[in-house]
């Protein structure tokens, strides 16, 4: 069965270095995959999609790859600040239909 | 655009009890999510919508769980009778039509049932 496996230790960092998120997935090939943001007592907000084609992505400071071979995302942020502390789940499409299967999310955060 | 609405924000309620989580979608969005999200499982799809008709159901955990989508712009996801594990945040996401799949939450129901 489809598998999306988030680190679900939570990652602390200092303010102004680089935190990496790692998504693993397994019995999948998607065509494409998407990061979301989720605050404490919000719904997960969508920040970045990345294509099967595509090897990297950027929106600002943040930046996502995707490895199809390794089936493996990484979602950096670089130069993080605390107002990213967060939750950051990756989603992948379901094989048929218009779902999403939602990773368990990795806590990330960042101290002054 | 207000975004996709939620009501009521938090819900407390005795076991046994009927319980209805309401949700309104952004406007013009032909797809509607109902998730439910749990420390112990994650966010799980219980069931979606397309153009007001419902499309998979899987989700649902038992029969006590129904969901209905009467317009394109309200949907009713009900629990009847309620147990204490069905505590858990409910959320409405919706999106568009399109390959992207990138869907908008809306704030989410904190259910606690007694």
């Amino acid at each position: 069965s489809q598998k999306i496996e988030q680190n679900s230790e939570a990652l602390n960092i200092q303010e102004g270095k680089t935190a990496t998120l790692t998504c693993n997935y397994t019995n999948y090939s998607p065509a494409y995959l998407q990061w979301y943001r989720q605050d404490p007592g919000r719904g997960p907000v969508f920040l970045l999609l990345i294509r099967e084609n595509e090897k990297e992505k950027r929106k600002e400071r943040l930046k996502v790859t995707f490895d199809t071979t390794l089936k493996q995302s990484l979602f950096h942020i670089t130069a993080s600040q605390p107002a990213d502390s967060a939750t950051y789940l990756c989603a992948l499409p379901k094989a048929a239909g218009n779902k999403l299967t939602f990773g368990g999310g990795t806590r990330v955060l960042v101290k002054p | 655009d207000a975004g996709v609405i939620q009501s009521p924000r938090h819900e407390v309620t005795e076991m046994g009890q009927e319980v209805t989580l309401r949700c309104k979608p952004i406007s013009g969005h032909d797809y509607l999510f109902w998730y439910r999200q749990t420390m112990m499982r994650g966010l799980e799809l219980l069931i979606y919508f397309n153009n007001n008709v419902p499309i998979d159901d899987s989700g649902m955990p038992e029969d006590r769980f129904s969901a209905k989508m009467p317009n394109a712009s309200f949907s009713t996801l009900k629990i009847q009778p309620s147990e204490p594990r069905d505590s858990a945040v409910y959320f409405c996401a919706s999106r568009s039509s399109g390959f992207t799949d990138t869907q908008y939450f809306g704030p989410g129901t904190r259910l606690t049932v007694l």
